[in-house]
C-alpha cells in the first residue's frame, strides 16, 4: 500500500492550464501504474489517464487530447496538466495507483475553474 | 465506451440487514473485469472488490461480489454502521475505464 497526496492550485482561470502534482510515499513510482481521476456532481467519477515508467500511457478520449500525464522518478511524483479548461472541468481531482482497478487513492483536491 | 448502470439509486436499510447492489453493463465484460468501490462522505473511493469477486486486501468478508457478462452484484451480508456510504462499480475490460453512477446505502 502506498500513500498519495495531491497538490496544486484550487482555482484556475477559464482557458488556462490546470496543473496538479501527486507525491507518492511508501513505494517507488517505478513499481506501479499511476492514474488521475476526477469527480464532479454532474459527471460522477471519471478516469482521466494512466502512465507507467516505461512510457505506456493511455488517456480518456473525452478529454479531447487536452490532458498530459507525466512521471518524475527522481522526485517520486507524477503530474497532470489539463489545458484550455472550462467550468466543466471543475471537480475534485484524485491521483491513484493502478490502471485496471485503482488500489490506493489520494484524498483528492478540489479545483474550481472560474474567473 | 461501456456504460455501467447501477440500481437502485438509493437503498434504505437498517444495520444488520443484507444489502444487494446491482451493476449492469451496456456490453459484455470479458473475464469479469469489474471492480467495486466504497466512498464515504469527504473521502476518496476505497477498492472493495476486483475481478468481480475477489476481495481487496483488508476488506471484511461480509462484502462479496458476483456476476459475469453484463450483470454484476455486490452483496453486504450484514450492514455495519460504517457501511452506510455510496458504492460504485467500475469496468476495466476496455478503455476508457468507466464507472457507474453509484448506489447510496442509507440508514432507514
Amino acid at each position: 500500500q502506498v500513500q498519495l497526496q495531491e497538490s496544486g492550485p484550487g482555482l484556475v482561470q477559464p482557458s488556462e492550464t490546470l496543473s496538479l502534482t501527486c507525491t507518492v510515499s511508501g513505494g517507488s513510482i517505478s513499481s506501479y501504474y499511476w492514474s488521475w481521476l476526477r469527480q464532479s456532481p454532474g459527471k460522477g467519477l471519471e478516469w482521466i489517464a494512466y502512465k507507467y515508467h516505461t512510457g505506456d500511457t493511455n488517456y480518456n478520449p473525452s478529454l479531447k487530447s487536452r490532458a498530459i500525464i507525466s512521471l518524475d522518478t527522481s522526485t517520486n511524483q507524477f503530474s497532470l496538466k489539463l489545458n484550455s479548461v472550462t467550468a466543466a472541468d471543475t471537480a475534485v481531482y484524485f491521483c491513484a495507483s493502478g490502471h485496471f482497478v485503482f488500489n490506493d487513492w489520494g484524498q483528492g483536491t478540489l479545483v474550481t475553474v472560474s474567473s | 465506451d461501456i456504460v455501467l448502470t447501477q440500481s437502485p439509486g438509493t437503498l434504505s436499510l437498517s444495520p444488520g440487514e443484507r444489502a444487494t447492489l446491482s451493476c449492469r453493463a451496456s456490453q459484455s465484460i470479458s473475464s469479469a473485469y469489474l471492480g467495486w468501490y466504497q466512498q464515504r462522505p469527504g473521502q476518496a473511493p476505497r477498492l472493495l472488490i476486483y475481478d468481480a469477486s475477489t476481495r481487496a486486501t483488508g476488506i471484511p468478508d461480509r462484502f462479496s461480489g458476483s456476476g459475469s457478462g453484463t450483470d454484476f452484484t455486490l452483496t453486504i451480508s450484514r450492514l455495519e454502521p460504517e457501511d452506510f456510504a455510496v458504492y460504485y462499480c467500475q469496468q476495466y475490460d476496455s478503455s476508457p475505464r468507466t464507472f457507474g453512477q453509484g448506489t447510496k446505502v442509507e440508514i432507514k
